[in-house]
């Protein structure tokens, strides 16, 4: 069964510092891993997909690399904005089914 | 108008009663799912649906049954409600790609429920 880990749950930074946010994942057999935002009562919007072979995926600020021998996959956010505040997750497909992570959780500081 | 509609969006109601929460998507994908998401869970696979005639059973699906009426539409039902189905739930869908096993997922607003 995949386990997915996002590790810390919650970060908070000043404005304009560069986020790191990570997830791990215990079955490497991925076909793909998405990182999605979620503001507060809301749904979940599609940041990043990443495909198995593929090693990173960027869009503006956002840059999300994957390693699957590690099972590791790390999400970018430059230059961060109070705006960025929301909580983050990642999933991976593995046998036509998504594994969540818990998320982290990001608090921008003005 | 959003691609991926859920209702309710808040559901209040008492144990023992049926409750049903309805999904339509306007992007024309074959596959939809239902989630549930709990604090400090993440989200779990309810039910998942990849045409009108395929239907399957998530992780997590003892308590729910759902109905996938047409392309555009699929309906998640709790036949008698408890307080632990108290949860905010999600309905997503995908497009199937060629050569892919699943492509990216697109989520409604979510529907809160509310068990008491």
């Amino acid at each position: 069964k995949q386990e997915v880990t996002q590790i810390p749950a919650a970060l908070s930074v000043p404005e304009g510092e560069n986020l790191v946010l990570n997830c791990s994942f215990t079955d490497s057999a991925i076909y793909n891993l998405q990182w999605f935002r979620q503001d507060p009562g809301k749904g979940l919007t599609s940041l990043l997909l990443i495909q198995s072979s593929q090693r990173e995926q960027t869009s503006g600020r956002l840059n999300a690399s994957l390693d699957k021998s590690s099972g590791r996959s790390t999400l970018y956010i430059a230059a961060s904005q109070p705006g960025d505040s929301a909580t983050y997750l990642c999933a991976v497909v593995n046998d036509y089914k998504l594994s969540f992570g818990a998320g982290t959780t990001v608090t921008v500081r003005a | 108008d959003a691609d991926v509609t859920q209702t309710p969006r808040n559901r209040i109601t008492k144990t023992g009663k049926r409750i049903m929460l309805e999904c339509s998507q306007t992007k024309g994908h074959d596959r939809m799912y239902w989630y549930r998401q709990d604090p400090g869970l993440g989200l779990r696979l309810i039910y998942y649906s990849f045409d009108v005639k395929d239907i399957n059973k998530g992780e997590i699906s003892d308590g729910y049954s759902v109905s996938r009426q047409a392309q555009a539409k699929f309906s998640l039902s709790l036949e008698s409600a408890i307080p632990n189905q108290t949860a905010l739930y999600f309905c997503a869908t995908s497009d199937l790609h060629a050569g892919d096993v699943t492509g990216e997922l697109f989520f409604g607003e979510g529907s809160r429920l509310t068990v008491l």
